[in-house]
């Protein structure tokens, strides 16, 4: 299995809503990541988990709220979203945090996440 | 700080063009560079990964290279294709597991 897996891949929610994004990878990855990717923008990182830890929060507001139960699972809760929250959000993993040499990033699908 | 700038920002090109896509970076203390593909709305597939040892990798009809001492990178596609269209991306691993894009290429390989 070499993909990572997101769910949903589309998301319509209110702004008083409570919902969660997950992603699910099974190559051994000890590395995982959210992106932030609105149109026509590179992705922007959001969080690092590495080893199940938080290793990175991009100064992020607290209504992204982001948690790793295992080396295989990650996901994102949301609360509150703003409209201009509305995105295209990605997972991706590493073998190892900052591959270097021959391991490089695997990227999901991505979940498109629209607040309304 | 390193940063990723990649030319052009758009290109369109007839079916069959061979065409060369062209990422630059600012600090040549990289350990690899990788190339990606984004269609529209979908995730980033990865094309190639080119170790910081390495001066190319090929897969298929596309090859990057790369040229650490000047910071530069170049995926040559060959024989271009109408499904050949999408945005590529080039990104380095920067500090701290961050990975650094490039504002990306869009491209339109026109039949």
């Amino acid at each position: 299995d070499t993909e990572v897996t997101q769910t949903p891949k589309h998301l319509v929610m209110g702004m008083t809503n409570k919902k969660s994004l997950k992603c699910e990878q099974h190559m051994g990855h000890r590395a995982m990541y959210w992106y932030k990717q609105k149109a026509k923008k590179p992705p922007e990182l959001m969080f690092v988990y590495s080893y199940e830890k938080l290793s990175i929060n991009e100064s992020v507001p607290s209504r992204f709220s982001p948690e790793c139960p295992n080396s295989s699972l990650l996901n994102l809760h949301l609360h509150a979203l703003q409209p201009e929250d509305s995105a295209l959000y990605l997972c991706a993993s590493s073998q190892v945090p900052l591959p270097t040499g021959n391991y490089g990033y695997t990227f999901g699908s991505g979940t498109r996440l629209t607040v309304v | 700080k390193q940063e990723v700038t990649q030319i052009p920002a758009a290109l369109s090109v007839p079916e069959g063009e061979n065409l060369v896509l062209n990422c630059s970076f600012t600090d040549s203390a990289i350990y690899n560079l990788q190339w990606f593909r984004q269609d529209p709305g979908k995730g980033l597939t990865s094309l190639l990964l080119i170790q910081s040892s390495q001066r190319e990798q090929t897969s298929g009809r596309l090859n990057a290279s790369l040229d650490k001492s000047s910071g530069r990178s170049t995926l040559y596609i060959a024989a271009s294709q109408p499904g050949d269209s999408a945005t590529y991306l080039c990104a380095v691993p920067a500090s701290g597991s961050r990975l650094t894009f490039g504002e990306g290429t869009q491209l339109t390989v026109n039949p």
